[in-house]
């Protein structure tokens, strides 16, 4: 597609269940990112795909947290037994491989997770 | 951790007004990210700036990437109540993908 489409937007959900947020890179773009910000904190790294390599999950914060990339394109971040403090916007990007020069990172517009 | 220098801190202004607000760094950087965060909400990504001297708008809201890789500002033109909020910056180096954040710029409209 033309840019990083992230589903859904907005998700409320009860504390305990579990979620996925859904992100669609940008066609031929080989790494994938996810971040995410929650109140009055800044943006923080959680996972990283690149290519077929194994991914970089040390930004994710508890094992509750996982992601997959499948077909080394659309990824889904999952979140078991969700928590209060999980709520937060969660914001996807991708870019050509790290590193390549003239590289640029390439974000969606996040989809913003409110567990009540 | 590091931060971009965010200025001003804090902005009382009169509706209509316009407001300009910047980031700067000593590191170069890749990509600019602009974001609000309303009162007791989640941040909105506003405008994301790929290269140095993109100008880019959405709406009343302009941001440009600077000529030096090292700054960038946010412009609001005719500021609106709505425009209340917390505005972020943020950058990203394309050598590594953690991303560094300004501490904010709170914009109050004055009654």
């Amino acid at each position: 597609g033309a840019g990083v489409s992230q589903s859904p937007s907005n998700k409320v959900t009860e504390k305990g269940k579990d979620v996925e947020l859904r992100c669609d890179p940008i066609s031929g773009h080989t790494a994938l990112y996810w971040y995410r910000q929650s109140l009055g904190q800044g943006l923080e790294f959680l996972i990283y795909f690149q290519g077929n390599s194994a991914p970089d999950k040390s930004g994710l914060p508890s094992d509750r947290f996982s992601a997959e990339r499948t077909g080394g394109s659309v990824s889904t971040l999952t979140i078991q037994r969700t928590q209060q403090e999980d709520s937060a916007v969660y914001l996807c990007a991708s870019s050509l491989p790290t590193g390549t020069r003239g590289n640029t990172i390439y974000f969606g517009e996040g989809s913003w997770l409110t567990v009540v | 951790g590091q931060q971009l220098n965010q200025s001003p801190q804090s902005m009382f202004i009169q509706e209509g007004e316009d407001v300009s607000m910047n980031c700067t760094s000593s590191s170069i950087f890749n990509t600019w990210l602009w974001y609000k965060q309303d009162p007791g909400e989640g941040p909105v990504l506003l405008i994301a700036l790929y290269k140095a001297g993109e100008l880019t708008s959405n709406g009343r809201l302009t941001a440009q990437f600077g000529i030096t890789r090292k700054d960038s500002f946010l412009n609001i033109s005719a500021s609106i109540p709505s425009d209340v909020g917390i505005y972020f910056c943020a950058g990203l180096r394309s050598s590594n993908y953690q991303l560094i954040w300004g501490a904010g710029t709170k914009l109050i409209i004055k009654p």
